[in-house]
């Protein structure tokens, strides 16, 4: 299995504009998670998906934020408009179980190589 | 919420010296703890994890964690380490007490390992 792939690998875009990740987990893979880590905040998880459902988005920071997963093998993440804070690097993860189910929690989750973005 | 901290930001060591990288928790029954590393420019690898049993956990890379609940706590050790070794390390606890939901991530210690 190639692992978790995200594209694009690195992000340049001016400030206004529209940005979108995107990430393919692992098959077989029930849960996607979306992270962004900055040196600031260190790592922050925005959203997660089981069985393509948006479970917690408590962490995506503002309506500017929107995440999709139209099926089981890909997931987007966008954020319109972008703003300067926005740059960080953005790591999409995927697991098997389901962490809202007992034992679910203890499923490994697998990185991908991450989105660096900086908006000028 | 349980949670965890890490409260170094760096450790330093010498190659061929062991080496402990150090977690507390806080959690309101028996925790699932969790250790990932960060190589440079790369996503977050799983290390190892306690559930139950024994109290010392042995993971990828030679890396061993000693869960120890009269200190809460979960440090990450190895015997001899390695200038490869030199990454950032997290420690991790489920959210919520009954160790469903998300995962939370401490801030991170970044080992250094010298020549």
């Amino acid at each position: 299995d190639a692992g978790v792939i995200q594209s694009p690998r690195h992000e340049v875009t001016e400030m206004g504009q529209e940005v979108t990740l995107r990430c393919k987990p692992i098959s077989g893979h029930n849960s996607l998670f979306w992270y962004r880590q900055t040196m600031m905040r260190g790592l922050e998880l925005l959203i997660y998906f089981n069985n393509n459902v948006p479970i917690d988005d408590s962490g995506m920071p503002e309506d500017r934020f929107s995440a999709k997963m139209p099926n089981a093998s890909f997931s987007t993440l966008k954020i319109q408009p972008s703003e300067p804070r926005d740059s960080a690097v953005y790591f999409c993860a995927s697991s098997q179980g389901d962490p809202g189910l007992a034992g679910g929690s203890t499923y490994e989750q697998y990185f991908g190589p991450g989105t660096r973005l900086t908006v000028t | 919420a349980q949670s965890v901290a890490q409260p170094e930001d760096q450790v330093n060591v010498a190659e061929g010296n062991p080496l402990t990288v150090k977690c507390t928790y806080s959690v309101s029954g028996n925790p699932y703890l969790f250790w990932y590393v960060q190589y440079p420019n790369r996503g977050l690898q799983f290390l190892l994890k306690y559930i139950t049993g024994d109290n010392l956990v042995k993971g990828s890379y030679g890396f061993e964690a000693e869960f120890n609940k009269s200190q809460t706590s979960f440090h990450l050790k190895k015997p001899s380490a390695l200038v490869s070794d030199s990454a950032l390390y997290f420690c991790a606890v489920p959210k919520s007490q009954d160790n469903t939901d998300k995962l939370i991530f401490g801030t991170g210690t970044r080992l250094q390992v010298f020549p």
